[in-house]
């Protein structure tokens, strides 16, 4: 079965430090997406990233950076010089891919929600 | 551009009447939908795919008679919630798989509230 693990409900941090958000995921599948959206207070989903399973590279983006490694089954995301604008709920996401049914259902984790205090 | 809407944004009921829910892909086409549900600082819980021109299809555990969901076209799908109840109160959130892709775009989501 498909699993997608949050280990952190909340972090509190100050503005300016870095934080890491932890992912740990579960398939059988070799092939795979996964995914970082950013859920702020007015709910909608903010899309971050997307990585297919055979891209272990690490990407940054900005004040953004995501470290995917197969081996431990992790896709954490650091916020560094984090700011009061990236206060929300942050979910991590697997997708399979099945075949040519081309469908993306999506597991997501719980949710790390991350304060930024000023 | 991949613009997903939904309509209403929020919406009060009350107890048993039917609620329906559209979500509308902007400027693409998709045939595949899905329907998200989202309790109060929990996760989004897969609901159904809605495939156009086809049954959805439901998650473990989500009554498809209650929760009845028409692809009509390859913008829009409707959820509608039927005879609806206080715990049926929820965030209501659709995303819309743009044709010959894995690329999901997230509505703005629909607060319901049963009274």
């Amino acid at each position: 079965a498909q699993k997608v693990t949050q280990a952190q409900t909340e972090i509190s941090v100050v503005e300016k430090e870095d934080v890491t958000l932890d992912c740990v995921y579960e398939t059988r599948d070799t092939t795979y997406y996964l995914f970082w959206y950013k859920q702020p207070p007015s709910g909608e989903l903010v899309f971050l990233i997307r990585r297919n399973s055979f891209d272990e590279q690490n990407e940054i983006s900005g004040r953004y950076s995501w470290n995917f490694q197969k081996s431990t089954s992790s896709f954490n995301f650091t916020i560094t010089a984090s700011q009061v604008v990236d206060s929300a709920v942050y979910f991590c996401a697997l997708s399979e891919v099945h075949g040519s049914s081309n469908t993306g259902k999506l597991i997501f984790g719980q949710g790390t929600t991350l304060q930024v205090k000023p | 551009g991949a613009v997903v809407s939904q309509h209403p944004s929020w919406v009060i009921c009350k107890s048993g009447t039917s609620v329906k829910i559209e979500c509308r892909s902007l400027d693409f086409q998709a045939t595949t939908m899905f329907w998200y549900r989202q309790f109060p600082k929990q996760s989004l819980m897969l609901m159904a795919t809605s495939n156009e021109g086809s049954k959805a299809t439901y998650e473990q555990g989500v009554e498809k008679d209650k929760f009845l969901i028409n692809h009509a076209s390859l913008t829009l799908s409707t959820l509608t919630v039927t005879s609806a109840h206080p715990e049926d109160s929820s965030f209501y959130i659709c995303s819309a798989e743009r044709d010959g892709s894995y690329e999901q775009y997230f509505g703005p989501g629909t607060r319901l509230t049963v009274t």
